[in-house]
Formats: C-alpha cells, sequence, structure tokens
C-alpha cells in the first residue's frame, strides 16, 4: 500500500462545476497537507496547505482535512478552464524534507 | 525577483553514463530541494541541501549525489544511469526547513536514458 494514494482520473468537468479532488493516506503521524497544481510542462505551484485537521479556503478553493479518517480533499468552486491541470496531494510530518506526493489528479474543465 | 531555474531542459543520455543537472535557486532562498518524478507519478524527494550541506535524503542510491554552492545554486549528479532513471527532475527553493512549505518549483529536467 502506498503513503499517498489518489485518484489519478482523468477528470473532466463543465465550465462552472464544482470539482472534489482527494487523497487518502496511511501515515497517521503526517501535519501537513498541501495541494499543488502543475500545468503541462511546468514545475508543481503551491495552491494551499493545512495543518492538522479542519478547513481551508482561499477564494474558489478549499482544502479539507480529516486525520481521523485519513482523507483530505480539495474542492473547486465555479471551475475555469483555466483550473485545467495535474492536481497533486502531498503531506509531510514536520519539515519540507520529508513530503511524500500522491501520483495527482489529471482535470479537464471544458468551456 | 527571478524564479527558479534549471538547465537544461531536456537531456538524453545512454545507460551507464553519468548526468548532471543544475539548479538556480530564488533570490533569498538558502534551501533547495530535488526530487524525481516519473510519468504519471508524483514526485518523490531525493535529497534536500540546506546552506550548502545535505539536509535530509530520500530513499535514492548513493549513485545520485549533489552539491549546493555558496550562492545557493545546486547540481544534481546521476553516475551509472539506468532505464529506470528516466524522469522529470525537479528542483524547489525555499527560506528555511521548516514550514510553511513555500517551496518553488522550477520547470525541470526531462532526462531520457535510452
Amino acid at each position: 500500500q502506498k503513503e499517498v494514494e489518489q485518484d489519478p482520473g482523468p477528470l473532466s468537468v463543465p465550465e462552472g462545476a464544482i470539482v472534489s479532488l482527494n487523497c487518502t493516506y496511511s501515515n497517521s503521524a503526517f501535519q501537513y497537507f498541501m495541494w499543488y497544481r502543475q500545468y503541462s510542462r511546468k514545475g508543481p505551484e503551491l495552491l494551499m496547505y493545512t495543518y492538522s485537521s479542519g478547513n481551508k479556503e482561499d477564494g474558489r478553493f478549499t482544502a479539507q482535512v480529516d486525520k481521523s479518517s485519513k482523507y483530505i480533499s480539495l474542492f473547486i468552486r465555479d471551475s475555469q478552464p483555466s483550473d485545467s491541470a495535474t492536481y497533486l496531494c502531498a503531506m509531510s510530518l514536520y519539515n519540507n524534507n520529508d513530503m511524500r506526493f500522491g501520483a495527482g489528479t489529471r482535470l479537464t474543465v471544458k468551456p | 525577483e527571478t524564479g527558479v531555474t534549471q538547465s537544461p531542459t531536456h537531456l538524453i543520455k545512454t545507460r551507464g553514463q553519468q548526468v548532471t543537472l543544475r539548479c538556480s535557486s530564488q533570490s533569498g532562498h538558502n534551501t533547495v530541494s530535488w526530487y524525481q518524478q516519473a510519468l504519471g507519478q508524483g514526485p518523490q524527494f531525493i535529497f534536500q541541501y540546506y546552506r550548502e550541506e545535505e539536509n535530509g535524503r530520500g530513499n535514492f542510491p548513493p549513485r545520485f549525489s549533489g552539491l549546493q554552492f555558496p550562492n545557493y545554486s545546486s547540481e544534481l549528479n546521476v553516475n551509472a544511469l539506468e532505464l529506470d532513471d528516466s524522469a522529470l527532475y525537479l528542483c524547489a527553493s525555499s527560506s528555511g526547513t521548516v514550514g510553511p512549505f513555500e517551496q518553488y518549483f522550477g520547470p525541470g529536467t526531462r532526462l531520457t536514458v535510452t
């Protein structure tokens, strides 16, 4: 079993839809949870990070962490074609030198 | 403020050869981390350099080695290349090693081993 599991998709939605992206993990010691967006031929860029359980909102993006279920989610409201990318979840114990990434979910938002 | 840059963009090598990849960190950042991203997979942590010293290493063999220079730029060296080393190699820079995980990734070097 991988430490971090992420549905690879691909996921295709119409513009304006609400998108839900999810990851599960096995290591209960993870404390920091991140979501990255990676456009084709680019490096990942940090969208949001959360410490421990709870929700965090930033514009159209909401990150949720449920440590009891070892499950994290990223919701994108009013999705736009520019949101089309691969979304990677990542998690860490303490520092940024022990991060574990999911395999990524490829999202396409159709106009 | 310049972003993270990597060179070369693409590289083709033969099995058994050696390769050096380069990374220039973002201005003001003293930490560089290297990742390997195989096709269809998430990045895997190789190692990190903080102020010219190795600060953590992932599950990669010793033929993966690195350096960080006084200007905080960094090199990743891979000896005795294997076919499975074909991947996108990413570097990320940050100011420090602990949260808030504001790592800035470069565009990567695509390495193909034949």
